[in-house]
């Protein structure tokens, strides 16, 4: 079965800091690779993806994601936290060989918290 | 444009009352998904649409729980007889096509805030 997990629950950083949230993937085939975050009473919103080429992946505000099969990972970065980053961050995983297969299965959730 | 927009915001039931929650997703994308968001459980996949397709109906946790979408847009969650475990936040989707590989991001509404007294 397609999984991610994300084994810290919270991270903290200081602003201007690097921050890095983890995220470790189990599928079959191909993995589909997705980064979320969520704001207070808000939606997700989407902020880069993995489909295949270049193992390190540019999104939205600044993050970046790098892909290695070997280690089955696929951490959000980001070189310069901003306190206005502090949020709950998904990670998710579709299985990319079959295509019947359409859903996202996310991680449980890391919040990060960026200190002044 | 105009994202998803998901309504009502926040619904408080009595157990044992049905509810419907609704999604209108963003125009032209043909695939809806339905998740939902409660603590200790994360983010649950419970239903998805891709246009005229049989909808995928695996994660729908009982037959209490149902989905419908007219007309390959609007969509309702139609939940029966509510439980004190049904209080969740539900998180409605939608997508371009994902049929054939394809792996496009899904853009989420704000959801619906049920609280089942």
């Amino acid at each position: 079965a397609q999984s991610v997990a994300q084994p810290e629950d919270q991270v903290n950083v200081a602003e201007g800091n690097p921050l890095t949230v983890k995220c470790t993937y189990s599928v079959s085939g191909n993995p589909y690779l997705f980064w979320y975050v969520q704001y207070p009473n808000r939606g997700l919103q989407f902020l880069l993806k993995y489909i295949t080429g270049d193992n390190l992946v540019k999104g939205s505000y600044g993050f970046e994601a790098e892909f290695n099969k070997s280690q089955t990972s696929f951490h959000l970065k980001k070189p310069s936290a901003l306190v206005s980053d502090s949020a709950l961050y998904f990670c998710a995983v579709r299985d990319g060989l079959r295509t019947g297969f359409q859903k996202l299965v996310f991680g449980t959730g890391t919040r990060l918290l960026v200190s002044p | 444009g105009a994202g998803v927009s998901q309504s009502p915001s926040n619904k408080v039931t009595e157990k044992g009352k049905d509810v419907e929650l609704r999604c209108d997703p963003i125009s032209g994308h043909t695939a809806l998904y339905w998740y939902r968001q409660s603590l200790g459980q994360g983010l649950e996949f419970l239903i998805y649409f891709q246009g005229n397709s049989a909808p995928d109906k695996s994660g729908l946790p009982s037959d209490r729980f149902s989905a419908e979408r007219t007309g390959g847009s609007v969509s309702t969650l139609t939940i029966q007889r509510t439980q004190q475990e049904d209080s969740a936040v539900y998180l409605c989707a939608s997508s371009l096509d994902q049929s054939g590989g394809r792996a496009y991001e899904q853009y989420f509404g704000p959801g619906t805030r049920l609280t089942v007294t």
